[in-house]
């Protein structure tokens, strides 16, 4: 039940692209379709941006998108705005009801 | 509006128990699963627990086995989290999730409760 690996943090300009990398192992990101993304402001509830590698919950901007290869997984954030900026965690399923988290990124907009 | 309340946070002494709470309300709570994360201060989140729709299938990261125990009482659509034993180690904020299982295995957290502080310190 390792920690995911995240850089500890990520910068754009206003209309950039950032991309968030999220490796972990074949018994968790590797081994299921189940990697989740979250943006956290600190004091906030965190809120869901993608679920099952790839997907948008509804109400989610096109901005965000995710993929995944290997063990790793990535987020990419789109036309950045200064609203990205907040810390962004992805999180996969390890298997027998246990999930694991990342280690967390911070975005910076610059 | 689906929302979930989040209390019973506060300070305790090594050793010490403290029971968190999470009220449910906006959706069917008996039809989910639900779960129980952290995140000390200056880390990251922390996966801590689960419990299934009925409470007949409970879930826990090692670090906390035997320790904490995760519940529910679906007529009043809360959420509890019994902590024993505390180390100064859990002091953390704690959050709860709505946990959406599909029928064909897709998983998340969502939504996320504001979360309720424990500080474990003599």
């Amino acid at each position: 039940q390792s920690a995911l690996t995240q850089p500890r943090s990520v910068s754009g300009s206003p209309g950039q692209s950032v991309t968030i990398s999220c490796t972990g192992t074949s018994s968790d990101v590797g081994g299921f379709n189940y990697v989740s993304w979250y943006r956290h402001h600190p004091g906030k509830a965190p809120k869901l941006m993608i679920y099952d590698v790839s997907k948008r919950p509804s109400g989610v901007p096109d901005r965000f998108s995710g993929s995944k290869s290997g063990n790793t997984a990535s987020l990419t954030i789109s036309g950045l705005q200064a609203e990205d900026e907040a810390d962004y965690y992805c999180s996969s399923y390890a298997g027998r009801y246990t999930y694991v988290f990342g280690t967390g990124t911070k975005v910076t907009v610059l | 509006e689906v929302q979930l309340v989040e209390s019973g946070g506060g300070l305790v002494q090594p050793g010490g128990s403290l029971r968190l709470s999470c009220e449910a309300s906006g959706f069917t709570f008996r039809s989910y699963w639900m779960t129980w994360v952290r995140q000390a201060p200056g880390k990251g989140l922390e996966w801590v627990a689960n419990i299934n729709q009925d409470g007949s299938e409970k879930y826990y990261v090692d670090s906390v086995k035997g320790r904490f125990t995760i519940s529910r009482d679906n007529a009043k659509n809360s959420l509890y989290l019994q902590m024993n034993s505390l180390r100064a180690e859990d002091t953390a904020a704690f959050y709860c999730a709505r946990m959406v299982v599909t029928a064909t295995g897709e998983n998340w957290f969502d939504p996320w409760g504001q979360g309720t502080l424990v500080t474990v310190s003599s």
